[in-house]
């Protein structure tokens, strides 16, 4: 019941484009939901959250669409550039505060 | 902009010794964690901290592990005996109020 599933593992998209990266949870409990961008060598960095109380959420190119019903939420960046290029990787946490990742999405985007 | 900061960046030991990874979370933040990533895997989370105790733990933190916070800035993660399998990059991770949290950029360990 903690696991956070991501699809998928590795995308690769054309300058300009959309990438949409998909995850599943099965915790009912869980409350907020995080994407983290990760270039190599460093630590995660909080790229956009979203809660349950709405079902979607827009920062700049990047938006969190979120299903609570189907317990799944997605990140979409629109007009995906090269600097975009880095492992995604959404997670999920609840009462605890504790964080549980899915297993990441390596982003190429090509010039 | 305040951030979370590691040291050492890498740390290299012979498997049984002990190392201790040190963290200086942001000044205000109140909840600390520990967390790894083996490499090319997720990330896991160790253990998290508030109020000079630990609030949690996953089962990957055994009795090897301890965390302290031994004064009001650093924060700290020893292995007391390190195994081959605990080669990884550690994670830092402070939170004000307990919802975004913010990481170090981590400290990679190499057992051998």
């Amino acid at each position: 019941q903690q696991q956070v599933k991501q699809s998928p593992q590795s995308l690769i998209v054309q300058k300009g484009g959309i990438s949409i990266i998909n995850c599943a949870y099965e915790n009912t409990a869980f409350d907020y939901f995080p994407w983290y961008q990760q270039f190599p060598g460093k630590g995660p960095a909080l790229l956009i959250a979203i809660r349950p109380d709405v079902s979607e959420k827009k920062e700049g190119r990047f938006t969190i669409s979120f299903n609570k019903s189907a317990k799944q939420f997605s990140l979409h960046i629109m007009d995906s550039q090269p600097g975009d290029s880095a492992t995604y990787f959404c997670a999920s946490s609840g009462a605890t505060n504790k964080l549980i990742f899915g297993t990441g999405t390596l982003l190429a985007v090509q010039p | 902009e305040p951030e979370v900061t590691q040291t050492p960046s890498h740390q290299v030991t012979q498997m049984g010794q002990e190392v201790i990874l040190r963290c200086v979370p942001i000044s205000n933040h109140l909840y600390f964690y520990w967390y790894r990533q083996i490499l090319g895997q997720k990330v896991e989370f160790l253990v998290s901290f508030y109020n000079n105790e630990i609030s949690e733990k996953s089962e990957i933190f055994d009795d090897q592990f301890s965390v302290e916070r031994p004064d009001g800035s650093n924060f700290t993660l020893k292995i007391r005996s390190t195994k081959l399998e605990d080669s990884a990059m550690y994670f830092c991770a402070s939170t004000a109020m307990g919802d975004t949290q913010y990481f170090g950029p981590g400290t990679r360990l190499t057992v051998l």
